[in-house]
This record gives C-alpha cells, structure tokens and sequence, in this order.
C-alpha cells in the first residue's frame, strides 16, 4: 500500500525566503506520480506541481519546485522567494496506478512580513 | 477554461433529511472522484468513475452515502439520512487518462453541516 509522511505539522517563513517542505512516501511500485496541491484559507484545492517517478530531471513550476530524491523516497516542495499569498496548507500525494491519489496530513506554511 | 464545478457551496440541513452534492467536471475529462476531508480523518477518497462507470467505492462510510455519474459532466453525491457526523467538506475532482500518472483537479468543494 502507498503512503505518505508529512512530518512538519507547521512551518514558518519570512517573505521573499525561500522554504522547504518536507515529504516522504512508501510504495511497492516502480510507477507512480508525487503531486504538491495547496489549500488556503478559502479552502480550495489547487495543484501545485507533479514529478514522475521516471523523470530524471526535478520539476519546476515558476517559484515552486520538487527535491525529488528517489533513493531516499522523498519529493520535498520548495517554495522560493515566499510571499504573503503563500500562507495556505500543502498537501503532498502520490499516485501509483488506476489514478488514485493517497494525500499525507499536511503542512501548514505561514509567511510573515 | 472552466474548472470542476461543484454545487452548493455551503450545505447546512438538520439530521435525517437527504443531502445531495452536485459535480459537473471539466470537459473531456476521464474519471471523477468524490473525497471527504475533516480535521480528524483529513481527505478520504470515497469513490471514483471511470467513463462514468463506477470503479471503487470502497471509502464510501456506509450505505447511506450513494454516487451516482449519469452522464460524462454530472455526478451526484447523495446522503440519506445525513447524521451530524458527516458534517465535513466535500470535494469532487477530475483527471484526464492518459499513460502518465495525472492531476486531479478539484473544484472548490462543498461545505456540509449537519445539525
């Protein structure tokens, strides 16, 4: 069965620092998808960013991008330049086969001025 | 491009009466899920659709929940009788098919209060 460990309940940044959040995950398969979705106060949730467990390269999406570590089984989002509009929970999840997604607990980033 | 949408936005009813969720996903997409978040279980997938054939409802809580996908843009979430433990956000979500794992893309959800 597939995983995912969020191990930091709550993080803190200053605006315009740059962030990292942490995210490990357990699966079987040699096949799967880690995703990044974040939900702000309003409560929708957004996607963030995908890496494929084949892509050699990590994923960027402007100031967003994955650490993806295969060996060490982690897919850790970094968050550069934060902003206040930043300030949301982060869900980290995986996906291996049949298009389902497993979501770990989350990480609640607040940004400060 | 529209997004997934998802009818009503809030939902507040008194226990016993029957609740139902609307979800119109995002054109062309393959499968829609249904996911339940609260603080305590955090976001549980319910069930999904797969060209609007059910393809899992094993998190579906118990018999009272029911989903429905009559066409490829509407599926339906009913609850009856609704209970004051099902207060939480509801989430419908679509993705393409593709050989890739894809996002899901969620709409804005729906919030439920039992009373």
């Amino acid at each position: 069965a597939q995983k995912i460990t969020q191990t930091q309940p709550g993080m803190f940044v200053q605006e315009k620092e740059a962030v990292t959040l942490d995210c490990t995950y357990d699966t079987s398969d040699q096949s799967y998808g880690l995703f990044w979705y974040k939900q702000p106060s309003s409560g929708e949730m957004i996607f963030l960013i995908y890496q494929g467990s084949y892509d050699e390269q990590n994923a960027t999406e402007g100031r967003y991008s994955l650490n993806f570590q295969k060996a060490r089984k982690s897919a850790n989002l970094v968050i550069s330049a934060s902003q206040l509009g930043d300030s949301a929970m982060y869900f980290c999840a995986m996906s291996a086969g049949f298009q389902k997604l497993v979501f770990g607990t989350g990480t609640r980033l607040l940004v400060s001025p | 491009d529209a997004g997934v949408i998802q009818s009503p936005r809030h939902e507040v009813t008194e226990m016993g009466q029957e609740v139902t969720l609307r979800c119109k996903p995002i054109s062309g997409h393959d499968y829609l899920f249904w996911y339940r978040q609260t603080m305590m279980r955090g976001l549980e997938l319910l069930i999904y659709f797969n060209n609007n054939v059910p393809i899992d409802d094993s998190g579906m809580p118990e018999d009272r929940f029911s989903a429905k996908m009559p066409n490829a843009s509407f599926s339906t979430l009913k609850i009856q009788p609704s209970e004051p433990r099902d207060s939480a956000v509801y989430f419908c979500a679509s993705s393409l098919a593709t050989g890739r794992h894809q996002p899901q893309h969620f709409g804005d959800g729906t919030r439920l209060s039992i009373l």
